[in-house]
């Protein structure tokens, strides 16, 4: 199994553009979310997914949509990208016990 | 939303010694999960702690939960270069399995 895949690893925004961060799962897990790490904040959850269909916000949201049409994955979406959103991005899945698997993370920097 | 908070924030020790870093949470949880994260990499689960338990081992892991005071610390024996990482507690209050993640914790082995 690959586990949590997440595409790019890197990227570099200008304010203004949009993009789609890549996230999927062979897993087979119903739950996924997206996750935000900033210098001394933890982890912030954005959006999360308890399954095909269905999405609900977290903590963070505004600036992001998300989307589930298959199990396996879970874009996230910078509508109008904002230096406030420079940060490193983890998709996780949740196992049958609660313990989440995460993604290697996308690193995003907006100019 | 509730949250976890690690203390101490930052644990510079010797290879060989003890490392042992708490958590402290605020409202009723189901689990509490602890995780690792080396740098530059996604965050890796460690060991998943239920609301009913009270200690719980995983090869030089030791977790221990005490839901009167809110909190648990994660004990790391005869510590390695390796365990040199950041480590997050995390808690699960239920509904959605939504995880409320802590600061971190900076744990630095030296060889």
């Amino acid at each position: 199994n690959a586990g949590v895949t997440q595409t790019p690893k890197f990227q570099v925004l200008k304010t203004g553009q949009s993009m789609t961060l890549q996230c999927a799962q062979d897993m087979n897990h119903e739950y996924m979310s997206w996750y935000r790490q900033d210098p001394g904040m933890g982890l912030r959850l954005i959006h999360y997914s308890v399954g095909a269909g269905i999405t609900d916000q977290g903590e963070v949201p505004n600036g992001y949509n998300v989307s589930r049409s298959t199990t396996e994955d879970f874009p996230l979406r910078l509508l109008s990208a904002a230096p406030s959103q420079t940060s490193v991005y983890f998709c996780a899945s949740r196992g049958t016990k609660g313990e989440q698997y995460f993604g290697p993370g996308t690193r995003l920097t907006v100019t | 939303s509730q949250q976890g908070e690690e203390d101490p924030q930052a644990l510079s020790i010797q290879e060989g010694e003890n490392a042992t870093m708490n958590c402290s949470y605020k409202t009723s949880i189901n689990n509490l999960q602890w995780y690792r994260q080396n740098s530059g990499r996604g965050l890796v689960h460690l060991i998943l702690i239920r609301s009913n338990e009270r200690e719980k081992h995983s090869g030089r892991l030791r977790v221990t939960l005490d839901t009167s005071k809110k909190s648990s610390s994660l004990l790391i024996t005869a510590s390695r270069a390796a365990d040199t990482a950041s480590y997050f507690c995390a808690t699960d209050a239920g509904g959605n399995n939504r995880l409320a993640f802590g600061k971190g914790n900076q744990v630095v082995v030296i060889p």
